[in-house]
């Protein structure tokens, strides 16, 4: 699976969008882009995930660039309930060979 | 649906003891893995299963064993614990093995190994 690269921190303001950019360059045509946010050490979360078109659900979406090297989650108008640690993962097959990194830690600002 | 239920959510050991974490799924799921993660870390992968009777070392499996005799469970044993084993452990599931399928995890178990 692709390696994924992220910001190690953000911030956002409260009700405005929070754009989390993930790169991963080495990805490859039959990979998916999964987002899952972590709050407060709980258990992850899944978010939203796309192949290559952009995809959006109640909870986000997910912008991936054309040539699928990088892509954009956003959360359109953050609530202080978001602030968590994002988790960008690129995968074709299983969870057992998914590396999930630190992610970025949003902290939303009231 | 209960989803992943783990138990227990809290744990203290001390140095040497044996105990089992549970987990139990109830989505009719086929993969279950076994992740830790350390602070400030992300998630490791301990143990997977890919179906009952079925089970595979991940990134970080020893100090631990697995077993899988019903699709719902997959409980984790930690023989002779040591402070190392410090963690958060948290179950997962997915029903395939595709690059589509999202995972679903517990809540986690804390566990502390003085």
């Amino acid at each position: 699976d692709a390696k994924t690269t992220q910001p190690p921190s953000m911030d956002c303001a409260e009700g405005r969008a929070a754009n989390l950019p993930c790169n991963h360059s080495t990805i490859s045509g039959n990979e998916y882009v999964y987002w899952y946010r972590q709050i407060h050490s709980q258990g992850p979360q899944y978010i939203i995930h796309g192949l290559k078109n952009n995809e959006t659900n109640e909870m986000a979406s997910l912008i991936i660039t054309e040539d699928r090297k990088s892509s954009t989650l956003i959360l359109p108008h953050a609530t202080l309930r978001d602030t968590a640690v994002y988790y960008c993962i690129a995968r074709n097959g299983g969870y057992q060979k998914v590396t999930f990194g630190t992610g970025t830690k949003l902290q939303v600002i009231p | 649906n209960a989803g992943v239920t783990q138990t227990p959510k809290f744990r203290i050991l001390k140095i040497g003891q044996s105990m089992t974490l549970q987990c139990t799924q109830d989505m009719n799921h086929n993969y279950m893995y076994w992740y830790r993660q350390d602070p400030g870390m992300g998630l490791k992968l301990i143990y997977y299963s890919v179906g009952a009777g079925i089970t595979d070392k991940g990134e970080v499996p020893n100090g631990y064993n697995v077993s899988r005799s019903t699709t719902e469970d997959f409980p984790l044993r930690l023989e002779l614990a040591a402070p190392s084993q410090t963690s958060v452990y948290f179950c997962a599931s997915s029903y395939t093995d595709r690059g589509r399928t999202e995972a679903f995890f517990g809540q986690g178990t804390r566990l502390t190994v003085v």
